[in-house]
């Protein structure tokens, strides 16, 4: 049972453009939602965070939205750049866990032209 | 500082075979995790650490599958008779604190194939 969805496993945006990737989830107990960005041969990073208490959180360039509703998030970036060329990775855990076990979607990979 | 770092980076072995990978954590991060990565997958949680002991295995596909932590500080990912189907890459991750909003530092993974 896939509890975090990635839809889309690849986009291809122009440099310059905004890129939105998707996330659903099916877990209404997920309060907190997280995004990683991957290169190859490299691990996961932190992009940016999300508490369900909010429904927008921005960080320069990187900004995601939280539908709690739709069970929907989403992560903007703007203006895209090559360097942003990566696969993304949507994450949620559960405040109640207490542990800070991550469920991952599956990626989408995400390509940035000049 | 350092980043988390997972030995041996690739591992190559035969079905029925017995493997074991390490993981060395951020120093002072007292929560470490080991997902795993199979191929067009995203990562999925195995089993975590805080300090010591095992809080969490609930990810643990079998019980060909164990992790120790014995001094709270570097993690041994230990798999015996392993299987075609064990083929991923085994990545590690640490947090200072476990818990809702603490940051996960991954370290590059261990990818293992079994033949």
């Amino acid at each position: 049972d896939q509890q975090v969805k990635q839809n889309s496993p690849s986009l291809s945006v122009q440099e310059g453009r905004i890129s939105i990737l998707n996330c659903d989830y099916t877990n209404s107990m997920f309060d907190y939602f997280l995004w990683y960005k991957k290169y190859p041969a490299e691990g996961p990073t932190f992009l940016i965070s999300i508490s369900s208490i909010k429904d927008k959180n921005e960080d320069g360039r990187f900004t995601v939205f939280l539908n709690k509703s739709a069970k929907h998030l989403s992560l903007h970036i703007v203006p895209s750049q090559p360097g942003d060329s990566a696969v993304y990775f949507c994450a949620a855990t559960r405040g109640s866990s207490n542990t800070g076990k991550l469920i991952f979607g599956q990626g989408t990979t995400l390509q940035v032209k000049p | 500082g350092a980043g988390v770092s997972q030995t041996p980076s690739n591992k190559v072995t035969e079905k029925g075979k017995y493997v074991e990978l390490r993981c060395d954590p951020i120093s002072g991060h007292t929560a470490l995790y080991w997902y795993r990565q199979s191929l067009g997958q995203g990562p999925e949680f195995l089993i975590y650490f805080q300090g010591t002991g095992a809080a969490d295995d609930s990810g643990l596909p079998n019980d060909r599958f164990f992790a120790v932590r014995p001094e709270g500080s570097v993690s041994t990912l230990k798999i015996q008779r392993t299987e075609r189907g064990d083929s991923a890459v085994y990545l590690c991750a640490s947090s200072q604190n476990p818990g809702l909003q603490e940051t996960q530092y991954f370290g590059p993974g261990t990818r293992l194939l079994v033949l």
